[in-house]
C-alpha cells in the first residue's frame, strides 16, 4: 500500500514557468513533509519542508502549499530555470525522537526547457 | 566537513555472491538510515541504526540482508547470495543526535549502485 502518492510522473515546462507537483498522503499520523531534489547520479537533497500547522511555506523560488483536511501538499517552483531540471520527491514521516524514517512518493521528473 | 560518504559508488556482483556497501556518516552524526531505490521508484526505507544498535529494521527483507553500525568504522549493509532483484541504488543518510528534537534533518550520500548479473 502506497502511503504517499505523487503526480505527475513527469513534467515539462518552459523557462520561467511554474511547475506544480502534487502529493497526497493517507496516514494522518504523518507530521513532517519534506521535498527532495535529486540530480542524476546523486543522492537526494532536502529542498524545503513543512509541518501540518502551517498552510504555506516559501524558501526562495520554492513554495509548499499544505491542505491538511484534504491530506494533500504541493510544490511550486517560481520562475523555473533549466538548472531546476531534476527529479523531485515528496516524503512524509511520523513524529518520533531520533527518527528520520521517510516514506517517499515515486518522484516527478521535471524538465525545464530554455 | 565532508558529507556522507558511500562506497563503492558502483558494484557489480554475480548471482549468489555477497555485496557489502559502506557508509561513513557526516562528522558528529550518530544516526544512520539505509534506503533502497529501484529504477523509476522513490526511495524505500530499509533500516535505522545508531552506534552499535539497530533501532528499526522494519523495511529490510528478513533474509539475506543485514546491517550494522559498529562503534568504530562505517555502517555496513550486507546482502548475501544476491539475486537480480537486488539490483538497485542503495542510499545512506545520516543525522546528528537530536537531543529530543523531532525530525532532525538527515543528509544523503551519493549512493551505491548495485548491479547483479
Amino acid at each position: 500500500q502506497q502511503q504517499v502518492k505523487q503526480s505527475p510522473q513527469s513534467l515539462i515546462v518552459q523557462k520561467g514557468g511554474i511547475p506544480i507537483i502534487n502529493c497526497a498522503y493517507e496516514n494522518t499520523a504523518f507530521d513532517y513533509f519534506p521535498w527532495y531534489q535529486q540530480f542524476p547520479g546523486k543522492g537526494p537533497a532536502l529542498l524545503i519542508a513543512i509541518r501540518p500547522d502551517v498552510s504555506e511555506k516559501k524558501e526562495g523560488r520554492f513554495t509548499i502549499s499544505f491542505n491538511k483536511s484534504a491530506k494533500q501538499f504541493s510544490l511550486h517552483i517560481m520562475d523555473s530555470q533549466p538548472g531546476d531540471s531534476a527529479t523531485y520527491f515528496c516524503a512524509a514521516s511520523f513524529p518520533g525522537a531520533g527518527s528520520y524514517q521517510l516514506t517517499f512518493g515515486k518522484g516527478t521528473k521535471l524538465s525545464v526547457i530554455p | 566537513n565532508a558529507g556522507v560518504m558511500q562506497n563503492p559508488r558502483h558494484l557489480v556482483r554475480r548471482r549468489g555472491q555477497e555485496a557489502r556497501l559502506r557508509c561513513s556518516p557526516m562528522k558528529g552524526h550518530s544516526h544512520v538510515y539505509w534506503y533502497r531505490q529501484l529504477p523509476e521508484e522513490g526511495l524505500k526505507f530499509m533500516v535505522y541504526l545508531q552506534k552499535e544498535n539497530i533501532i528499526d529494521e522494519s523495511g529490510m527483507p528478513k533474509e539475506r540482508f543485514s546491517a550494522e553500525f559498529p562503534k568504530e568504522g562505517p555502517s555496513i549493509l550486507r546482502i548475501q547470495q544476491v539475486v537480480r532483484g537486488d539490483s538497485a541504488a542503495y542510499f545512506c543518510a545520516s543525522s546528528p543526535p537530536n537531543g529530543g528534537a523531532r525530525n532532525t534533518e538527515a543528509f544523503f550520500g551519493q549512493g551505491t549502485r548495485l548491479t547483479v548479473v
